[in-house]
């Protein structure tokens, strides 16, 4: 069956320092990954997204995102956190099942706080 | 660009009330929309997927008569909560794409508060 896992609950990292934030998925052909960030009481906005190409991906905020087809990861990265990334941070794999609706299979969430 | 408007942001009302919410991409034609429903603390629980002109798909165990959906245009989707009761209060929020490969764009969502 098709899933995303998002193990950590909470992230929490001082800022300056480099934040990842962990997603795993199980699909039985090629994924399509994304990872949307939600802030409080807002819907989510889009950060970036792996369909083909370079494992590594490079999003929104300076966010970046390494695709490892071996260890079915698709892990969050920054290299240095800001006080304003503290949000809750979705992964999502494409439901292929419904390629032709878009369909999303969404993880728990992690919430990532950044500590001044 | 890719703008997802929904609106109202916040409803209060009383139980036994229906509730229209309404979806809008303003910038882009939407082939799909879909509405999610978010619990405290909780991730989306994604409530039904409607295509232009057709009618909306549900979730299991999602109630269709309940949670009425009507996407008439391109552009406007619109899910009813009816006959509203305390049990039915959540963030719900709608989103749009326009092509398959193509991240869905969010609204902002709607907090509804059935007293």
């Amino acid at each position: 069956a098709q899933s995303v896992a998002q193990p950590e609950d909470q992230v929490n990292v001082a800022e300056g320092n480099p934040l990842t934030v962990k997603c795993t998925y199980s699909v039985s052909g090629n994924p399509y990954l994304f990872w949307y960030v939600q802030y409080p009481n807002r819907g989510l906005q889009f950060l970036l997204k792996y369909i083909t190409g370079d494992n590594l991906v490079k999003g929104s905020y300076g966010f970046e995102a390494e695709f490892n087809k071996s260890q079915t990861s698709f892990h969050l990265k920054k290299p240095s956190a800001l006080v304003s990334d503290s949000a809750l941070y979705f992964c999502a794999v494409r439901d292929e099942r419904n390629y032709n609706t878009d369909k999303l299979i969404f993880g728990t969430g992690t919430r990532l706080q950044v500590f001044p | 660009g890719a703008v997802v408007s929904q609106h109202p942001s916040r409803v209060i009302c009383k139980s036994g009330t229906s509730v229209k919410i309404e979806c809008r991409s303003l910038d882009f034609q939407a082939t799909t929309m879909f509405w999610y429903r978010q619990f405290p603390k909780q991730s989306l629980m994604l409530m039904a997927t409607s295509n232009e002109g057709s009618k909306a798909t549900y979730e299991q165990g999602v109630e269709k008569d309940k949670f009425l959906i009507n996407h008439a245009s391109l552009t406007l989707s619109t899910l009813t909560v009816t006959s509203a009761h305390p049990e039915d209060s959540s963030f719900y929020i709608c989103s749009a794409s326009d092509r398959p490969d193509q991240p869905q764009h969010f609204g902002d969502g709607t907090r509804l508060s059935i007293l």
